[in-house]
């Protein structure tokens, strides 16, 4: 299986702050990297596909980059909508697998 | 809009099967351009994929649970389903259905999640 690892694993950041969260996998999984939104309690939303691609109606300062191992997920301008935990997946190859989580707090 | 609604037991016993529907509305099952998914989420932990079906019947399992699952498709109904046996309390989670995207296989829509305990 292709392991996932997220960095940090939290964090706490304020309102307005740029946000950045590093997703790597243990093996080159190409630009088949997504990322998802969770807040407690609710299904995941799907943010960013194929490593760089904006899902419809995901606001605009939400953007991912990367290729081959390294990936990350940036949100430019913290909103208080945006605390919540988040997830890489890698649909390179199944079994599709997620990263541990990383969970965005308020300062 | 394509919504999915899992259904199901929410109490299940230990050594039994736990069996799932998703029923899908808005939009048609058949659609080649999609899979559909399992997914499951333990309390506090992370997510686990279970496994996919295609509208061919063409299935691929998470290689930690395959000698237990089962996922079917019903097209007439708009419906897939989960079949888990030999539940343990480690099967214990919310169990959530989407649909995955053919090509770049992100989950694009979920379901609200079920929540299923194994407990006697």
């Amino acid at each position: 299986d292709i392991q996932m690892t997220q960095s940090p694993s939290s964090l706490s950041a304020s309102v307005g702050d740029r946000v950045t969260i590093t997703c790597r996998a243990s093996q080159s999984i190409s630009r088949y990297l997504n990322w998802y939104q969770q807040k407690p309690g609710k299904a995941p939303k799907l943010l960013v596909y194929a490593a760089s691609s904006l899902q419809s109606g995901v606001p605009s300062r939400f953007s991912g980059s990367g290729s081959g191992t390294d990936f990350t997920l940036t949100i430019s301008s913290l909103q208080p909508e945006d605390f919540a935990t988040y997830y890489c997946q890698q649909s390179y190859r199944t079994p599709y697998t997620f990263g541990q989580g990383t969970k965005v707090e308020i300062k | 809009q394509v919504q999915l609604q899992e259904s199901g037991p929410g109490l299940v016993k230990p050594s039994q099967t736990l069996s799932l529907t998703c029923t899908v509305s808005g939009g048609s099952i058949s659609s080649g351009n999609y899979y559909w998914s399992w997914i499951r989420q333990p309390a506090g932990k992370a997510l686990e994929w279970i496994g996919r079906i295609y509208i061919s019947g063409s299935t691929n399992y998470n290689p930690s649970l395959k000698s237990r699952v089962t996922i079917s498709i019903n097209t007439s109904k708009n419906q897939f389903s989960l079949k888990l046996t030999s539940v343990t309390a480690a099967d214990t989670a919310v169990y959530y259905c989407a649909r995955v995207m053919n090509y770049d296989g992100a989950f694009d829509i979920w379901g609200h999640g079920t929540m299923v305990t194994v407990s006697s």
